[in-house]
Parts: structure tokens; sequence; C-alpha cells
């Protein structure tokens, strides 16, 4: 099946420092790209489309200068949370959607979790 | 926008029984319904989806039904075992959005031995 490579895994790092979070899909094209928050035990909630080539369309209530995504080729976009502080610390998840896939399936990658100190 | 509810919570059965997730959803434009499984600090896992010409779809013992006049889908898992237990998270999308998923909140289902 399609895989999704999520990078890294686990980001420790101190207040007002910046992190970037790499997706990339491995053995396919990935037309569109989302990048998702989850807090402890609860559900994933959708903050931008990454569409390559163009702007990504970030969700009500996401700040575009504060979570950056850049979606440069057809198998990575990365998401940078600038300025990080506490309140950032979540788990990020990202998927992919294939640009072959007719029935339009998400795949995931196995997430960031980024602790802010 | 699209508003995913889903019910219950927790779910609690023993090894063997049928377990029954429940959710709703609010635009009628939404198309399509996937149900993701996804193991304590892992990545949700497509488990079974369906779309909105459809009404009912099983594979093995996981099957997903959808009435779309009332907006509302189900998973329905049977003869369960342990390694069911996981948060299943079911969720709606439609392509004027782009596929973009809205999940549900999510049910944490144990199965007992």
């Amino acid at each position: 099946g399609a895989v999704v490579s999520q990078h890294p895994s686990r980001v420790i790092c101190k207040s007002g420092t910046s992190v970037k979070i790499e997706c990339r899909s491995l053995d396919f094209q990935a037309t569109t790209m989302f990048w998702y928050r989850q807090f402890p035990k609860q559900s994933l909630m959708l903050m931008a489309t990454s569409n390559e080539g163009s702007k990504a369309t970030y969700e009500q209530g996401v700040e575009k200068d504060k979570f950056l995504i850049n979606h440069a080729s057809l198998t990575l976009s990365t998401l940078t949370v600038t300025s990080a502080h506490p309140e950032d610390s979540s788990f990020y998840i990202c998927s992919a959607v294939s640009r072959d896939n007719a029935r339009n399936i998400q795949y995931f990658g196995a997430g960031t979790r980024l602790s802010v100190l | 926008g699209e508003n995913v509810e889903q019910h219950p919570s927790t779910l609690s059965v023993q090894e063997g029984d049928s377990a029954v997730i429940k959710c709703t959803y609010s635009d009628s434009a939404s198309n399509y319904f996937p149900w993701y499984k996804q193991e304590l600090g892992k990545r949700p896992q497509l488990i079974i989806d369906i779309r909105s010409n459809v009404g009912e779809k099983k594979d093995q013992r996981i099957a997903v039904t959808l009435n779309k006049t009332a907006k509302h889908f189900s998973l329905h898992i049977t003869e369960t075992q342990p390694e069911d237990s996981a948060v299943y998270f079911c969720a709606a999308s439609n392509s004027n959005s782009g596929y973009a998923l809205n999940f549900g909140k999510g049910t944490s289902l144990l199965v007992t031995p």
C-alpha cells in the first residue's frame, strides 16, 4: 500500500524556536497533503490543505504565519511551527492523497509529537 | 461546515461479541465516509470506507452502513478480538472540499478476553 513518511517522530524544543516537520509520500505522487493536529485523547483537527505548487488553505482559527506550509513537490510537504510556545505542544499528523488514486484515500504519516518547553 | 458526531465515546465488549459505532453528519454534500483505526501513539489506519452511492459495504468482520436520508453511518465489527481494541474514528468529506476529512471525536473500543 501507499506509504507516507513523517519526520521527525518526536521533537523537544525551547520556547521561541521554530520546528520543521516533513511529510513525504514514498511510493506515490501526492497532489494534496493535509496537516492535522491531535491533542491527547481527542480527534484529529484539520489545520490546512496543501496542494503542490500553490498556497495552502488554512482552516478557520489556524494562523498561517504561525504554521507555515510548503508543498514544493509532489512528494514533499513541510510544516514549520514558527516561534513555538508551550501551547503548540501537540501531535501533528500529515496525510497524503495519491494522484492516481481515484478513491482519494488519505494515507497518514506516523505523526510528530512536539513538546515545547 | 461539516459537523460529524460520533457515539459512543467509549465501548467495552467481550471477545466474540459485536461492536457498533454510530456517526451522523450535517452536510448533505458529503459523499465519502471512511473509518480509521488508531492504536495508541500510532498513525490512523483506514479500515473501511463507503461512498454515498452505496448503502452497505462489508469486509470480513467489518461492515459499514450508510443512510443518506438520515445522514448517518455506522461501523459494525463482528466476532471482536482483543486486537480490535483501539480508537476508531469516523469521518466525512466531499469532493468539493478536495476530500479534506472531518473527523468524529472517536470511540475507544476495549475488547476483553
